[in-house]
């Protein structure tokens, strides 16, 4: 297994129009985190999946953000009608047991224009 | 609300040296991780630490744990220049078993 892998990575979009960024996390990991990086900070906390089931969303999280994990594999996080304020880095992460590492894909670069 | 503070937020320093960044915390949290991030680059975990006391070593990074004091010290032996990088440390609350509260991070520039 090669890790985490998120695509595309990069993607530049009009305000308004609506992304949707994927994730594949290691294959034994049945848990996964959605997170988002702007420039000089640390990551901020999305989602998170148990298997298929999304257990928590931060508040940060608006109506505008979906987050599914159909079959426990991999996952989809989409932004509908963007805003400029939606650009950062979007990071997905994995990990086997529930306060184990988590281990990050390369991200997903969001660019809202 | 758990707060999570890391200073210096920016070092730059000459190979060599020896520095240590500090995060600092603001309630009880039984794990706290430490990560490297190069520049466009996603995070790479370092260490993580799970106990008061606990101590890791890996190369020339040593990172410590005190929970009554609620810091954690990454210590950086003799800089090479490859160490360059924002390291961030991020702590697990008491009262979730999967959320991560991350510091803003330390940039550490190492000149050759």
């Amino acid at each position: 297994d090669t890790g985490v892998s998120q695509n595309p990575r990069h993607k530049i979009t009009k305000r308004g129009q609506n992304v949707t960024f994927r994730c594949d996390p290691i294959s034994e990991h049945n848990r996964l985190y959605w997170y988002r990086q702007t420039l000089g900070q640390g990551p901020e906390f999305l989602t998170y999946f148990q298997n298929e089931a999304q257990l928590e969303k931060s508040r940060l999280l608006s109506d505008r953000f979906s987050a599914e994990r159909p079959k426990g594999s991999f996952s989809t996080l989409e932004i509908q009608r963007t805003e400029q304020g939606d650009s950062a880095m979007y990071l997905c992460a994995s990990s086997l047991l529930a306060m184990d590492t988590q281990y990050f894909g390369p991200g997903t670069r969001l660019t809202v224009l | 609300e758990l707060k999570v503070e890391q200073n210096p937020l920016f070092l730059s320093m000459q190979e060599g040296k020896n520095y240590t960044i500090y995060c600092n915390y603001s309630t009880t949290s039984d794990r706290l991780y430490w990560y490297r991030q190069d520049p466009g680059k996603s995070l790479e975990s370092l260490f993580v630490l799970l106990s008061n006391g606990a101590v890791k070593q890996e190369g020339r990074l040593m990172a410590s744990l005190d929970t009554k004091a609620r810091l954690s010290t990454l210590h950086i032996t003799a800089a090479v220049h490859d160490l360059s990088a924002t390291y961030f440390c991020a702590v697990g609350p008491l009262d979730s078993n999967y959320q991560l509260i991350w510091g803003a991070g330390t940039k550490l520039i190492i000149k050759p």
